[in-house]
């Protein structure tokens, strides 16, 4: 069974500082991977998604993230937060070829202060 | 991409009452999805809902506390029965998309008391 990490579960943060989230999955196989976030009041939406090919990965609002495989991780970053991006974030990995329902890391908590 | 709707918003329910939990998608989808969200933890499937079978539940979820009804290709409830203040939680419905990507409804906050 495939399992996910998140290791930081509160990150508060003041504008224009760098982000980082990590995220840590075990599966033996290929696997695509994925990070949600959920705005306040708002619906969990896709940030950004990975499946192959380049293992950098652009989403919106200038979020990036990168695949290392030999570490089985999949950081979320941006080199400078908004007050905007003040959000829930959550990884999420399903098996390539198999089942395509997801399993969600435990979510980090991000607070940006302006 | 999807767009679902979910009724109610939110619902103060008593012990022992059930809640009915209503998911529209504006698509026809094979699947839909009910999550739980509890404060501080993962999103953790509850079941799977196929239009025209049973719905397959997750480990630790059974049918006579959480019956499921998937009438067509756009619509799903969720029943959450015998209600205890430890159901108190967020219900979320999805479908999935592109391969695995995931597009969730607004969430239904339940209270119990």
């Amino acid at each position: 069974a495939q399992s996910v990490s998140q290791h930081n579960h509160h990150v508060i943060l003041s504008e224009a500082a760098s982000l980082e989230l990590g995220c840590n999955y075990s599966y033996g196989g290929t696997v695509n991977l994925f990070w949600y976030v959920q705005y306040p009041g708002q619906h969990l939406q896709l940030l950004l998604k990975y499946f192959s090919g380049d293992p950098l990965v652009k989403g919106i609002k200038g979020f990036e993230a990168e695949f290392i495989k030999s570490k089985f991780s999949f950081n979320l970053r941006k080199p400078s937060v908004q007050w905007s991006d003040t959000a829930e974030y959550f990884c999420a990995v399903t098996s390539s070829g198999g089942s395509y329902i997801p399993t969600f890391g435990r979510g980090t908590s991000l607070i940006v202060h302006p | 991409s999807a767009v679902i709707s979910q009724k109610p918003s939110r619902d103060i329910c008593q012990r022992g009452t059930s809640l009915t939990i209503q998911c529209q998608v504006d698509s026809q989808v094979t699947m839909m999805f009910w999550y739980r969200q509890q404060p501080g933890q993962s999103l953790t499937l509850i079941a799977t809902a196929n239009q025209g079978s049973e719905a397959t539940y997750e480990s630790g979820f059974v049918i006579d506390k959480f019956p499921i009804s998937r009438p067509n290709l756009t619509f799903s409830t969720l029943t959450v029965s015998n209600l205890s203040p430890e159901d108190s939680s967020i219900y979320l419905c999805s479908v999935e998309s592109n391969g695995s990507e995931q597009y969730f409804g607004p969430g239904t906050r339940l209270t119990v008391t």
